[in-house]
Protein backbone atom coordinates (compact mmCIF):
# COMPACT_ATOMS: atom_id res chain seq x y z
CA UNK A 1 0.00 0.00 0.00
CA UNK A 2 1.46 3.26 -1.12
CA UNK A 3 2.37 5.81 1.47
CA UNK A 4 3.17 9.26 1.12
CA UNK A 5 5.39 11.21 3.32
CA UNK A 6 6.90 15.08 3.64
CA UNK A 7 9.76 16.10 5.72
CA UNK A 8 9.18 18.73 7.29
CA UNK A 9 5.75 19.43 7.94
CA UNK A 10 5.95 22.88 8.49
CA UNK A 11 9.36 25.32 7.38
CA UNK A 12 9.47 29.08 8.19
CA UNK A 13 12.31 30.94 6.12
CA UNK A 14 13.72 34.67 5.43
CA UNK A 15 12.96 36.30 2.22
CA UNK A 16 15.30 35.16 -0.66
CA UNK A 17 16.52 32.14 0.53
CA UNK A 18 16.63 28.93 -1.69
CA UNK A 19 14.97 25.58 0.07
CA UNK A 20 14.11 22.26 -0.62
CA UNK A 21 10.85 20.18 0.21
CA UNK A 22 11.15 16.64 0.08
CA UNK A 23 8.22 13.94 -0.37
CA UNK A 24 9.11 9.98 -0.04
CA UNK A 25 7.22 7.20 -1.28
CA UNK A 26 6.66 3.74 -0.51
CA UNK A 27 5.89 2.11 -3.38
CA UNK A 28 7.99 3.06 -6.69
CA UNK A 29 5.42 1.46 -9.35
CA UNK A 30 3.96 5.12 -9.65
CA UNK A 31 2.51 6.36 -12.78
CA UNK A 32 3.57 10.19 -12.04
CA UNK A 33 3.83 12.15 -9.37
CA UNK A 34 2.38 15.84 -9.11
CA UNK A 35 3.03 18.94 -6.47
CA UNK A 36 0.27 21.29 -5.75
CA UNK A 37 0.07 24.44 -3.70
CA UNK A 38 -2.70 25.47 -1.49
CA UNK A 39 -2.72 28.81 -0.05
CA UNK A 40 -4.90 29.03 3.41
CA UNK A 41 -8.89 28.50 2.49
CA UNK A 42 -7.96 28.11 -0.63
CA UNK A 43 -8.15 25.17 -3.55
CA UNK A 44 -5.24 23.03 -4.57
CA UNK A 45 -3.49 25.07 -7.56
CA UNK A 46 -0.83 22.15 -9.77
CA UNK A 47 2.65 23.45 -9.66
CA UNK A 48 4.87 20.44 -11.64
CA UNK A 49 3.69 17.40 -13.18
CA UNK A 50 6.51 14.84 -13.50
CA UNK A 51 5.73 11.24 -15.62
CA UNK A 52 7.51 8.32 -14.35
CA UNK A 53 9.84 8.39 -17.56
CA UNK A 54 11.05 11.93 -16.43
CA UNK A 55 13.47 12.88 -13.73
CA UNK A 56 12.36 16.57 -13.35
CA UNK A 57 9.89 19.40 -14.38
CA UNK A 58 11.13 23.03 -14.00
CA UNK A 59 8.73 26.23 -13.82
CA UNK A 60 10.29 29.41 -13.25
CA UNK A 61 12.01 29.70 -9.48
CA UNK A 62 10.07 25.92 -9.21
CA UNK A 63 11.98 22.17 -9.86
CA UNK A 64 11.16 19.40 -9.11
CA UNK A 65 13.08 16.05 -9.21
CA UNK A 66 11.81 12.29 -8.96
CA UNK A 67 14.31 9.32 -8.27
CA UNK A 68 12.07 6.50 -8.19
CA UNK A 69 14.05 3.77 -7.16
CA UNK A 70 14.81 5.48 -4.04
CA UNK A 71 10.79 6.71 -3.83
CA UNK A 72 11.80 10.32 -3.61
CA UNK A 73 10.94 13.78 -5.14
CA UNK A 74 12.42 17.09 -4.04
CA UNK A 75 10.45 20.87 -4.90
CA UNK A 76 13.17 23.59 -5.01
CA UNK A 77 12.29 26.83 -4.63
CA UNK A 78 14.62 29.44 -5.69
CA UNK A 79 14.87 33.25 -4.16
CA UNK A 80 11.48 32.44 -1.94
CA UNK A 81 9.35 35.19 -1.54
CA UNK A 82 6.48 35.99 1.06
CA UNK A 83 4.07 35.45 -2.02
CA UNK A 84 5.25 31.34 -1.68
CA UNK A 85 3.81 30.86 1.68
CA UNK A 86 1.35 28.25 1.47
CA UNK A 87 1.14 24.57 1.98
CA UNK A 88 3.16 22.32 -0.76
CA UNK A 89 1.30 18.93 -1.34
CA UNK A 90 2.97 15.94 -3.02
CA UNK A 91 0.66 13.46 -4.78
CA UNK A 92 1.30 10.12 -6.08
CA UNK A 93 -0.56 8.18 -8.70
CA UNK A 94 -0.72 4.38 -9.08
CA UNK A 95 1.07 2.60 -11.72
CA UNK A 96 -1.23 -0.20 -11.72
CA UNK A 97 -3.91 -1.36 -13.58
CA UNK A 98 -6.11 -1.28 -10.06
CA UNK A 99 -4.94 1.65 -9.02
CA UNK A 100 -3.70 4.13 -11.98
CA UNK A 101 -6.58 6.28 -11.20
CA UNK A 102 -6.29 6.28 -7.25
CA UNK A 103 -3.95 9.60 -5.89
CA UNK A 104 -2.17 9.07 -2.76
CA UNK A 105 -1.58 12.49 -0.88
CA UNK A 106 0.99 13.64 1.67
CA UNK A 107 0.03 15.86 4.53
CA UNK A 108 1.82 18.76 3.11
CA UNK A 109 4.63 21.02 3.98
CA UNK A 110 3.23 24.59 5.47
CA UNK A 111 5.92 26.85 4.23
CA UNK A 112 6.21 30.87 5.79
CA UNK A 113 8.44 32.83 4.00
CA UNK A 114 9.44 35.81 6.20
CA UNK A 115 10.08 39.26 4.64
CA UNK B 1 -11.56 27.58 -20.09
CA UNK B 2 -12.79 28.48 -16.80
CA UNK B 3 -11.18 25.52 -14.65
CA UNK B 4 -13.44 23.25 -12.23
CA UNK B 5 -16.24 25.32 -10.72
CA UNK B 6 -18.00 24.55 -7.67
CA UNK B 7 -21.13 25.75 -6.17
CA UNK B 8 -21.65 27.34 -3.68
CA UNK B 9 -18.20 28.29 -1.93
CA UNK B 10 -19.45 28.20 1.53
CA UNK B 11 -22.43 26.14 3.01
CA UNK B 12 -23.40 26.22 6.82
CA UNK B 13 -26.44 23.99 7.54
CA UNK B 14 -27.77 22.87 10.73
CA UNK B 15 -27.54 19.21 11.68
CA UNK B 16 -30.23 17.09 9.63
CA UNK B 17 -30.33 19.14 6.75
CA UNK B 18 -30.09 17.66 2.76
CA UNK B 19 -26.69 19.76 1.78
CA UNK B 20 -26.12 19.04 -2.22
CA UNK B 21 -22.71 20.13 -3.46
CA UNK B 22 -22.18 20.72 -7.01
CA UNK B 23 -19.64 20.52 -9.28
CA UNK B 24 -18.50 21.52 -13.56
CA UNK B 25 -15.76 19.60 -14.86
CA UNK B 26 -13.38 21.24 -17.43
CA UNK B 27 -14.91 20.50 -20.54
CA UNK B 28 -13.26 17.59 -22.33
CA UNK B 29 -12.54 15.74 -19.38
CA UNK B 30 -13.60 12.40 -18.72
CA UNK B 31 -12.79 11.95 -15.28
CA UNK B 32 -14.48 13.46 -12.02
CA UNK B 33 -13.16 13.23 -8.82
CA UNK B 34 -14.83 14.06 -5.30
CA UNK B 35 -12.59 14.75 -2.22
CA UNK B 36 -12.78 15.83 1.22
CA UNK B 37 -10.42 17.51 3.15
CA UNK B 38 -9.75 18.11 6.74
CA UNK B 39 -7.06 19.39 9.71
CA UNK B 40 -6.80 15.25 10.67
CA UNK B 41 -6.83 13.41 7.99
CA UNK B 42 -6.04 15.54 4.97
CA UNK B 43 -7.14 14.77 1.80
CA UNK B 44 -9.62 11.92 1.11
CA UNK B 45 -10.88 10.73 -2.05
CA UNK B 46 -14.41 10.04 -1.66
CA UNK B 47 -15.85 8.60 -5.22
CA UNK B 48 -14.46 9.20 -8.91
CA UNK B 49 -16.37 8.94 -12.29
CA UNK B 50 -15.52 7.73 -15.83
CA UNK B 51 -17.36 9.08 -18.95
CA UNK B 52 -20.34 9.60 -16.02
CA UNK B 53 -19.83 6.17 -14.61
CA UNK B 54 -18.59 5.71 -10.67
CA UNK B 55 -16.17 3.38 -11.01
CA UNK B 56 -15.11 3.42 -7.19
CA UNK B 57 -16.54 4.65 -4.16
CA UNK B 58 -14.86 2.88 -1.66
CA UNK B 59 -14.43 6.27 0.60
CA UNK B 60 -17.91 7.42 0.91
CA UNK B 61 -17.80 7.35 4.23
CA UNK B 62 -21.47 6.00 5.17
CA UNK B 63 -25.03 5.58 3.04
CA UNK B 64 -25.90 9.75 4.12
CA UNK B 65 -23.31 10.01 1.46
CA UNK B 66 -24.65 10.16 -2.53
CA UNK B 67 -23.02 11.12 -5.81
CA UNK B 68 -24.30 11.38 -9.11
CA UNK B 69 -22.90 12.37 -12.39
CA UNK B 70 -25.88 13.30 -14.81
CA UNK B 71 -23.97 13.97 -17.81
CA UNK B 72 -20.25 15.15 -18.81
CA UNK B 73 -20.48 18.44 -17.53
CA UNK B 74 -22.14 18.31 -14.33
CA UNK B 75 -21.69 16.30 -10.83
CA UNK B 76 -23.39 16.67 -7.44
CA UNK B 77 -22.32 15.12 -3.81
CA UNK B 78 -24.95 14.99 -1.03
CA UNK B 79 -25.45 14.50 2.29
CA UNK B 80 -28.65 13.51 3.99
CA UNK B 81 -29.06 13.56 6.44
CA UNK B 82 -26.33 15.94 7.35
CA UNK B 83 -23.93 15.36 10.66
CA UNK B 84 -21.21 17.91 12.40
CA UNK B 85 -18.77 15.55 11.57
CA UNK B 86 -19.57 15.87 7.78
CA UNK B 87 -17.94 19.52 8.47
CA UNK B 88 -14.65 19.79 5.75
CA UNK B 89 -13.48 21.04 2.75
CA UNK B 90 -14.92 19.38 -0.28
CA UNK B 91 -12.94 19.23 -3.44
CA UNK B 92 -13.88 18.28 -6.79
CA UNK B 93 -11.34 17.58 -9.47
CA UNK B 94 -11.18 16.28 -13.13
CA UNK B 95 -8.63 14.99 -15.84
CA UNK B 96 -8.50 14.21 -18.83
CA UNK B 97 -5.86 12.88 -20.93
CA UNK B 98 -3.97 9.80 -19.52
CA UNK B 99 -0.87 11.76 -19.16
CA UNK B 100 -2.28 14.69 -17.31
CA UNK B 101 -2.36 15.90 -14.33
CA UNK B 102 -5.58 16.76 -12.15
CA UNK B 103 -7.13 19.91 -11.91
CA UNK B 104 -8.87 21.14 -9.01
CA UNK B 105 -12.09 23.22 -8.28
CA UNK B 106 -11.80 25.83 -5.50
CA UNK B 107 -13.55 23.62 -3.06
CA UNK B 108 -17.12 23.90 -0.91
CA UNK B 109 -16.61 24.98 2.74
CA UNK B 110 -19.06 22.97 4.46
CA UNK B 111 -20.11 23.62 8.46
CA UNK B 112 -22.83 21.61 10.01
CA UNK B 113 -23.85 22.95 13.15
Amino acid sequence: KQEVTQIPAALSVPEGENLVLNCSFTDSAIYNLQWFRQDPGKGLTSLLLIQSSQREQTSGRLNASLDKSSGRSTLYIAASQPGDSATYLCVTRGGNAGNNRKLIWGLGTSLAVNP
Amino acid sequence: DAGVIQSPRHEVTEMGQEVTLRCKPISGHDYLFWYRQTMMRGLELLIYFNNNVPIDDSGMPEDRFSAKMPNASFSTLKIQPSEPRDSAVYFCASSGLDSSGYTFGSGTRLTVV
